[in-house]
């Protein structure tokens, strides 16, 4: 398996600009995070889904942004308008339900966003 | 907050040394689990404790789980250059957070050769 890709590996654009970010989970796994990583915060769970479904998207930061996953093997996440404190890297990480329990995550390798 | 919380926050030693990490949490805990993040990437799982563990071992890896103190420790021995990356804790709660982590800030592990 290729494991989780995320695409774009590196966005800079400008401030009031819309960014999207997409993410494809390993196939056959049903839980798909949306992390933040920072210096100033760690590294912060936007939003996660289970079957597709949003499960909890308190982390998710203000109404700028918005995550959807229209099917098992694709989700985006969505900023507009972008402003420079989005700056940050973003991961998609997913998860297998039948060993949610104790189920580890896979990570993608991130999308590094700079907004200026 | 329910995040793990590593220490320390950077830890620096030659090759061949070992090196332990800890982690304190909060709250009562399904499992605990180590990831490595190298430079650049994604976070990368390493080894699961459940709660009912108390030891762990991969590799040169060794986890230790104290549920009494709330605390874990992750040891690497006999480390190399390679090792150098970041180190975090994440707890799983399990009810009804079950299957979503709570990430640490992190140990910065650097290994000299």
């Amino acid at each position: 398996d290729a494991g989780v890709i995320q695409s774009p590996r590196h966005e800079v654009t400008e401030m009031g600009q819309e960014v999207t970010l997409r993410c494809k989970p390993i196939s056959g796994h049903d839980y798909l995070f949306w992390y933040r990583q920072t210096m100033m915060r760690g590294l912060e769970l936007l939003i996660y889904f289970n079957n597709n479904v949003p499960i909890d998207d308190s982390g998710m930061p203000e109404d700028r942004f918005s995550a959807k996953m229209p099917n098992a093997s694709f989700s985006t996440l969505k900023i507009q308008p972008s402003e420079p404190r989005d700056s940050a890297v973003y991961f998609c990480a997913s998860s297998l339900a039948e060993l949610r329990e104790n189920s580890p995550l896979h990570f993608g390798n991130g999308t590094r966003l700079t907004v200026t | 907050s329910q995040q793990g919380e590593e220490d320390p926050q950077a830890l620096s030693i030659q090759e061949g040394e070992n090196a332990t990490m800890n982690c304190s949490y909060k709250t009562s805990i399904n499992n605990l689990q180590w990831y490595r993040q190298n430079s650049g990437r994604g976070l990368v799982h390493l080894i699961l404790i459940r709660s009912n563990e108390r030891e762990k071992h991969s590799g040169r890896l060794r986890v230790t789980l104290d549920t009494s103190k709330k605390s874990s420790s992750l040891l690497i021995t006999a480390s190399r250059a390679a090792d150098t990356a970041s180190y975090f804790c994440a707890t799983d709660l399990g009810g009804s957070t079950l299957g979503r982590l709570y990430f640490g800030r992190g140990t910065q592990l650097t290994v000299w050769p």
